[in-house]
């Protein structure tokens, strides 16, 4: 399976609902960031959280990263209809500065946010 | 605006018809990639170069080709095509290595028939 794995695939809440979306991953990683995507087109970096952090905000996003769990969480609050995209998390796997970089996606979670 | 633009946008095409989908970058960046995208499967990264002249291959590179002769491009190139290649592709650019935000391009949707 991938190192990047989205939970739950799709999510489906009322606007002003809250919606979260879990992460898990295999590796030791860099960092971690989540995307977004509206139907068919190019993802949209969010936010990007190192491997020595444990929180970060912006906006109404807020992720968590638990290496020790090798997970991260994704919460929009107060969602709105137009937060209605895929998600996905990327991880930037270690393997040191003279190796080849890579991010490793996952398969997305579908959030439908109803008005 | 800092972008990254492809082309075409849309394509369909023959099997072993050979073709090219090109990218393009206005931000300076140095590392350039390619994934495609299949339903089921997420993204998948095809190759990516972090440099000029400094090119590897991702998780999915057979039947692709690319090269980075400047900065700013990185064309995808299939010399002959299968209808395994049908898929959206996305070209994206970040300022350095993978650790940083990448920006994407609008996306291909290639048909290979």
């Amino acid at each position: 399976s991938q190192q990047g794995e989205e939970d739950p695939q799709a999510l489906s809440i009322q606007e002003g609902e809250n919606a979260t979306m879990n992460c898990s991953y295999k590796t030791s990683i860099n960092n971690l960031q989540w995307y977004r995507q509206n139907s068919g087109r190019g993802l949209v970096h969010l936010i990007l959280i190192r491997s020595n952090e444990r929180e970060k905000h912006s906006g109404r996003l807020r992720v968590t990263l638990d290496t020790s769990k090798k997970s991260s969480s994704l919460l929009i609050t107060a969602s709105r209809a137009a937060d209605t995209a895929s998600y996905f998390c990327a991880t930037d796997e270690a393997r040191g500065e003279t190796s080849g970089s890579r991010l490793t996606f996952g398969e997305g979670t579908q959030l439908t946010v109803n008005p | 605006e800092a972008q990254v633009t492809q082309n075409p946008r849309y394509l369909i095409t023959v099997t072993g018809k050979k073709l090219t989908v090109t990218c393009s970058q206005n931000m300076n960046h140095e590392y350039m990639s390619w994934y495609r995208q299949d339903p089921g499967l997420g993204l998948r990264q095809i190759y990516y170069s972090m440099n000029v002249e400094v090119t590897d291959k991702g998780d999915v590179p057979e039947g692709y080709k690319v090269s980075r002769k400047e900065k700013r491009n990185f064309p995808l190139i299939l010399e002959s095509p299968s209808p395994n290649q049908t898929s959206l592709y996305f070209c994206a650019s970040s300022f350095s290595r993978s650790s940083y935000e990448q920006y994407f391009g609008p996306g291909t949707r290639l048909t290979v028939t």
